[in-house]
């Protein structure tokens, strides 16, 4: 069982927005703006889209941002292309332990 | 351009141990941040291994920390995970990342390398 809790699937049409929710708890994603968000397509290795909550890596769309509201971060993907479906996880820092990092389940986004 | 590159064998028998390195290009090891190691199931999520400084300090995942050793080589440039006791339940793809322990961000990250536990 992951640590942070995502929706397995999503869908949309292209030119549609998304969004994707991560909820953790106060000892990780509500208590800290260490939110990143990976996007990872089949065979290949995750790739970092957003980090901070909502910065994006130079070279990242802007139809891709983060936000966060108590313990539930999310990515919204804006303007959807068939080349942004894939899978999706967030991350977090954790106090709970030692425990650095941890990581949702993941979402599969299908683009229709 | 930083890049990381796994290597190691793809099959490894049960009980013994699994070791893999990670060279890294384009960056030294010795100028900073943490260099990490994190794992995925054959159709599942990532998981957090552990993640270590090129001083030798290292952090990792409670649940694998009996088994798990990670070291450092700044002569070469790389960094090595050591998995013993291997299960099939450890059968999965092993990716190497930098690690901005600051605001824990893994970017880059290497290819990764399948490793089947099988005898």
């Amino acid at each position: 069982q992951s640590a942070l809790t995502q929706p397995a699937s999503v869908s949309g049409s292209p030119g549609q927005s998304i969004t994707i929710s991560c909820t953790g708890t106060s000892s990780d994603v509500g208590g800290y703006n260490y939110v990143s968000w990976y996007q990872q397509h089949p065979g290949k290795a995750p790739k970092l889209m957003i980090y901070e909550v909502s910065n994006r890596p130079s070279g990242v769309s802007n139809r891709f941002s983060g936000s966060k509201s108590g313990n539930t971060a999310s990515l919204t993907i804006s303007g959807l292309q068939a080349e942004d479906e894939a899978d999706y996880y967030c991350s977090s820092y954790t106090s709970s332990s030692t425990l650095e990092a941890v990581f949702g389940g993941g979402t599969k986004l299908t683009v229709l | 351009q930083v890049q990381l590159q796994e290597s190691g064998p793809g099959l490894v028998k049960p009980s013994e141990t699994l070791s893999l390195t990670c060279a890294v290009s384009g960056y030294s090891i010795s100028s900073g941040y943490y260099w990490g190691w994190i794992r995925q199931p054959p159709g599942k999520g990532l998981e957090w291994i552990g993640s270590i400084y090129h001083s030798g300090s290292t952090y990792y995942n409670p649940s694998l920390k009996s088994r798990v050793t990670i070291s450092v080589d700044t002569s070469k440039n790389q960094f090595s995970l050591k998995l013993s006791s291997v299960t099939a339940a450890d059968t999965a793809v092993y990716y190497c990342a930098r690690l901005n322990i600051v605001v824990v961000v893994f970017d880059p990250w290497g290819q990764g390398t399948l490793v089947t536990v099988s005898s």
